[in-house]
């Protein structure tokens, strides 16, 4: 079956701009996560969706980034007054519920801040 | 703060060779490890997982759990250029779903 996707692949931006970066998780997976990836770094998690509601968003670094989940399926990562130091790939996982199920990932987007 | 750390390498190895990664991590309620691989602009893939002490072995793979050293290894036995990629290890809590990946292990098979 098809696995996670993420759109676009690419985005790149200008400093101050606002983003949205979409996933469409793995069909049937509950549990979504967000991860970003920096150059030379292990992904560091960002937020984890249960069905529709956030049940951890502890990783998000300031009020400036948000995700939701509205139908429990798509989820879109929203990125408000981006900086340069936001550039990095973000991830999206999913999978099958939760907790030690294993997480999937999408090929990610690679986002650049100008 | 919760920490996995490994070896950045990179790690090289010839063909045919077993290749050995490590991990340490920090936080002693660690329940769940896993080894993802990543190739160069890729996204992770999942090639194991270890709950319990002990080894795990799936073909030329082998996992290691030590929670008393707090301590994850995976062997690679024959080494495959294919096989040329980063791995990062992770770690997350009981019942939990965030995962905390070290900063990964760039291993190179030489032909």
């Amino acid at each position: 079956g098809a696995g996670v996707s993420q759109t676009p692949s690419n985005k790149v931006t200008e400093k101050g701009k606002y983003v949205e970066l979409r996933c469409d998780p793995i069909s049937g997976h509950t549990a979504l996560y967000w991860y970003r990836q920096s150059l030379g770094q292990g992904p560091e998690f960002l937020i984890y969706f249960q069905g529709t509601g956030a049940a951890d968003d502890s990783g998000l670094p300031n009020d400036r980034f948000f995700a939701v989940r509205p139908e429990g399926s798509v989820s879109t990562l929203k990125i408000q007054r981006t900086e340069r130091g936001d550039s990095a790939v973000y991830l999206c996982a999913s999978s099958l519920s939760g907790a030690t199920d294993t997480q999937y990932f999408g090929p990610g987007t690679r986002l650049t801040v100008l | 703060q919760k920490e996995v750390e490994q070896n950045s390498g990179p790690l090289s190895v010839p063909e045919g060779a077993i290749a050995s990664l490590n991990c340490t991590y920090s936080d002693r309620g660690s329940q769940s490890f896993f080894w993802y691989r990543q190739y160069s602009g890729k996204s992770p893939e999942l090639i194991m997982s270890i709950y319990s002490n002990g080894d795990k072995e799936d073909g030329r793979f082998t996992a290691q759990l030590n929670k008393a050293s707090q301590y994850v290894s995976l062997l690679i036995r024959d080494s495959q250029p294919s096989d040329s990629a980063t791995y990062l290890c992770a770690a997350s809590g009981a019942g939990s779903y965030q995962l905390t990946f070290g900063k990964g292990t760039k291993l190179s098979v030489i032909p």
